[in-house]
């Protein structure tokens, strides 16, 4: 059971550089979300594509663009990036039913430091 | 603003003992509570899911709480064990329509359990 996959793993980027950072579900699911993680805060959305064909901004979106290439993937990128990004990148992916009741399941995260 | 507040921030117990983490949410339209357990370098997993109808639910020796009228929550672990040392993290969810699940995320509380 592959879940959520993402790729890479790690990534160390110069400033200004630009990357794609991937990301994968093989459970069907209609919605799927990118996060970040810094440290002594919560898992805030960056983007999210509440089903395919559509995207839409989450709370922190400046600097980045993602795109719902069919069901099953959603792509992150970073087209300059910039020390600020430096953070745990995590897909997730749910089931959206209509009634909220929808598990999350994330995939293992990007670590990705920009210097 | 929606927000989740977790205490304490972290905490250190024997193995064996039990604990119990707190949660105190603002956050609306209320949708659903989840908790998640966050190992070091890996994404997070659910535990539980609690809708506004449900006051307990357990998954083993995890057991949750849910007060919908105080919007206070408590995770209780009983009789820990090494690998329950994690950050677990308060998830609530609102819903709005069909955009799909809108979870604001606690900071989490970091659990060690020692021998």
């Amino acid at each position: 059971n592959a879940g959520v996959t993402q790729t890479p793993k790690f990534q160390v980027l110069k400033t200004g550089q630009s990357m794609t950072l991937q990301c994968a579900q093989d459970m069907n699911h209609n919605s799927m979300y990118w996060y970040r993680q810094d440290p002594g805060m919560g898992l805030r959305l960056i983007y999210y594509s509440a089903s395919e064909g559509t995207t839409d901004k989450g709370e922190v979106p400046n600097g980045y663009n993602v795109s719902r290439l069919n069901k099953r993937e959603f792509s992150l990128r970073l087209e300059s990036a910039a020390p600020s990004q430096t953070s745990v990148y995590f897909c997730a992916s749910s089931r959206w039913a209509g009634n909220g009741n929808t598990e999350a399941f994330f995939g293992q995260g990007t670590r990705l430091t920009v210097v | 603003k929606n927000q989740v507040e977790q205490s304490p921030q972290s905490l250190i117990i024997l193995e064996g003992k039990n604990c119990t983490l707190q949660c105190n949410y603002t956050v609306s339209p209320f949708s659903n509570l989840r908790w998640y357990k966050q190992d070091t370098g890996r994404g997070p997993v659910s535990l539980t899911i609690m809708t506004f109808s449900e006051n307990t639910k357990s998954n083993g020796r995890y057991t949750a709480t849910l007060d919908a009228d105080t919007k206070q929550s408590s995770l209780h672990i009983t009789a820990s064990q090494l690998s329950d040392s994690a950050s677990y993290i308060c998830v609530v969810s609102s819903t709005k329509g069909s955009s799909g699940d809108k979870l604001t995320f606690g900071t989490g509380t970091r659990l060690a359990v020692r021998p």
